[in-house]
């Protein structure tokens, strides 16, 4: 069972603040992912990566960017936060690229851009 | 454009009764269909899944039916327990350039009554 941490739980931040989503896996898993979820609403993929250099945009549009230095850490940075990107962020890995797997979750980060 | 659609946001259940919990696709190239359950401030957690070749899979309390001539796919909880009262998310998984890519619903928060 992966396990999939993700920090902060909760920020709140003023507009315009750069800020850093964290995410790091410890099961070695090679895919990962970030979904954005607004409440009542479907997951939406934003970005998701193969591997270690690898990194792709996913089918919702987003101004955040990722980066994978290392396997285990996928963190998701905004350069100049505004309101519109209230929402929650989740994390996610697998470990096959191409057969059925289910993703693992992490718990989260619910960001608040007053 | 949805492709996968939870058409009831919300679903009241007494305990020890049956949930059942409803799920359309659009698309006929989704290979695996899966169900994740959340609860607040956590992420989803995997539940069950099928194939797209298969009509039926069960795992204890919880059984997933799948009718590809109407792409439509449903969740069975029998008996229903308070501790199932979550959000469940309906996902469709297909193999897009190379890579296994998620669709999810909107979600449908089952409510047991004790």
């Amino acid at each position: 069972e992966a396990d999939i941490y993700q920090t902060p739980r909760y920020l709140v931040i003023g507009t315009g603040k750069k800020i850093t989503l964290e995410c790091s896996q410890t099961m070695g898993h090679d895919k990962m992912y970030w979904y954005q979820q607004d409440p009542g609403m479907e997951l939406h993929l934003i970005h998701y990566s193969y591997g270690v250099n690898s990194t792709e945009k996913g089918d919702l549009s987003s101004e955040s960017t990722v980066s994978r230095i290392r396997t285990e850490h996928f963190p998701l940075t905004l350069e100049s936060a505004r309101p519109s990107h209230t929402s929650q962020y989740l994390c996610a890995s697998s470990e096959s690229r191409t057969a059925f797997e289910a993703l693992h979750f992490g718990n989260g980060t619910r960001l608040t851009v007053t | 454009d949805q492709q996968v659609k939870q058409n009831s946001p919300s679903l009241s259940v007494q305990e020890g009764r049956i949930s059942i919990l409803n799920c359309d696709y659009t698309n006929s190239m989704f290979d695996y269909f899966l169900w994740y359950k959340k609860y607040p401030a956590e992420g989803p957690t995997f539940l069950i899944s099928i194939s797209s070749i298969k009509d039926k899979n069960e795992d204890g309390r919880f059984t997933v039916f799948l009718n590809k001539s109407a792409k439509h796919l449903s969740l069975h909880i029998v008996p229903s327990q308070p501790g199932d009262s979550a959000v469940y998310f309906c996902a469709a998984s297909l193999i897009f350039q190379g890579a296994q890519k998620l669709v999810f619903g909107q979600g449908t928060r089952l409510t047991i009554n004790p």
